[in-house]
């Protein structure tokens, strides 16, 4: 199984520009969400699914968007980047509706790292 | 407040030694912990994860142990291995999960 797959591995933005992080996991899974990883902080969530059609917003959402048209995909949407959005974005899944729970853990793909200039 | 935290940012051991990660988490409603391990350029992969009302849970090769009179989790690898070398964090779970910042494990061969 390929799991959770992201695209792309790296980019580089400019200030002001926009684009999409490409999410998509083939394990069936309802929830759905995005982190960023920061040097010396944890991960921190910017918004969720728990399934087709409903999205939430997580610790640190502004300045994304995000919508959930299939169970498979995900997308994360930056509209105006900026330089403190440059870090590492990891997508990650869970067969549970909730964030993660016993025996049913979140399963990361490998992240897209992400520069702002 | 709400935290997960590391004592130590860094791990240095012998091959084939044992190798004990610590974990503070700082709410009692917590229900259940976990481990991830990130080696470089990867994403977190999860290792094994423990109940709030369990004291000790084994996987292969790895043990976790909750202590919950001091609110303190720790991920112990028997043998460590060079292909143990990663960033370990623990995540607590509160209705939604908390990641702590990560101890980096450096295996010496």
């Amino acid at each position: 199984n390929a799991g959770v797959t992201q695209t792309p591995k790296f980019q580089v933005l400019k200030t002001g520009q926009s684009m999409t992080l490409q999410c998509a996991q083939d394990m069936n899974h309802e929830y759905m969400s995005w982190y960023r990883q920061d040097p010396g902080m944890g991960l921190r969530l910017i918004h969720y699914s728990v399934g087709a059609g409903i999205t939430d917003q997580g610790e640190v959402p502004n300045g994304y968007n995000v919508s959930r048209s299939t169970t498979e995909d995900f997308p994360l949407r930056l509209l105006s980047a900026a330089p403190s959005q440059t870090s590492v974005y990891f997508c990650a899944s869970s067969y549970s509706r909730t964030a993660s729970s016993y025996n049913s853990p979140l399963h990361f793909g490998n992240g897209t790292r992400l520069t702002v200039t | 407040g709400e935290s997960v935290g590391l004592h130590l940012p860094t791990l240095s051991v012998q091959e084939g030694d044992n190798s004990i990660i610590n974990c503070a988490y700082s709410n009692s409603a917590s229900d259940y912990f976990i481990w991830y391990k990130q080696e470089s350029g990867k994403g977190p992969q999860f290792i094994i994860d423990i109940r709030s009302n369990m004291d000790k849970r084994q996987g292969q090769r790895v043990t976790v142990l909750l202590n919950k009179t001091v609110k303190h989790l720790s991920l112990q690898i028997a043998a460590t291995q060079p292909g143990d070398s990663a960033v370990y964090f623990c995540a607590e779970n509160q209705g939604k999960l908390i990641f702590g910042q990560g101890t980096e494990l450096s295996v010496k061969p």
